[in-house]
């Protein structure tokens, strides 16, 4: 069945530091990759989606480039600002159930 | 409504007590997700309902867990004889579409507490 692995946090960075965020999927089909984020007492909610293998989602400055030969999806920001912090989920469509989700990552911004 | 909605927003309740969560979609979205969150887990898939189909009830953790749904409105997350294990989050999602490819639009959760 489909499963999505990330990276585990906390992950703690000073601002304006550079970010990955790794993600690895098992899947079968062409799904499409999703990270969601959910800040500090928010619902989760769509950060950048990639439909097809080669696409780059991108938003907020975030960037992250679906790899079908390393089955990965790692969301990337060059300069990260201490309002990024929030839990991020990466995720994979196209099964049964819904999206799949990964178990989550704690970023952590230092000013 | 502007987005998901869930209600209530925080609920303590006594081991054994049953509970009842509610979730009202983004009118129109057809597909309707209920997960569950503990504390520093992932996200962990409960019950899937889309348009007027049979739910998908395999991600249910006992039968002590139920969800009904009125048509493509509002749905209901029953937990029956609560258990001190079922403290999470519990969340609602929808979406327009008819393939598990959508965009997912989350409500903010009702924080379920069981002493």
């Amino acid at each position: 069945g489909n499963s999505v692995t990330q990276m585990e946090g906390p992950v703690t960075l000073s601002e304006e530091a550079f970010l990955t965020i790794n993600c690895t999927y098992t899947a079968t089909g062409y799904p499409s990759l999703f990270w969601y984020v959910q800040y500090p007492g928010e619902g989760l909610q769509l950060l950048l989606k990639a439909t097809k293998a080669d696409d780059k989602g991108s938003n907020k400055g975030f960037e992250a480039t679906y790899r079908k030969e390393t089955t990965s999806f790692h969301l990337e920001k060059g300069s990260v600002q201490v309002s990024d912090s929030a839990v991020y989920f990466c995720a994979l469509g196209g099964g049964a159930d819904g999206l799949t989700f990964g178990k989550g990552t704690h970023l952590i911004i230092q000013p | 409504g502007a987005g998901v909605s869930q209600s209530p927003s925080n609920k303590v309740t006594e081991k054994g007590k049953d509970v009842e969560l509610r979730c009202d979609p983004i009118s129109g979205h057809t597909a309707l997700y209920w997960y569950r969150q503990r504390l520093g887990q992932g996200l962990e898939f409960l019950i899937y309902f889309q348009g007027n189909s049979a739910p998908d009830k395999s991600g249910l953790p006992s039968d002590r867990f139920s969800a009904e749904r009125t048509g493509e409105s509002v749905s209901t997350l029953t937990i029956q004889r609560t258990q001190q294990e079922d403290s999470a989050v519990y969340l609602c999602a929808s979406s327009a579409g008819g393939t598990t490819n959508e965009k997912l639009f989350f409500g903010s959760g009702t924080q379920l507490s069981v002493l």
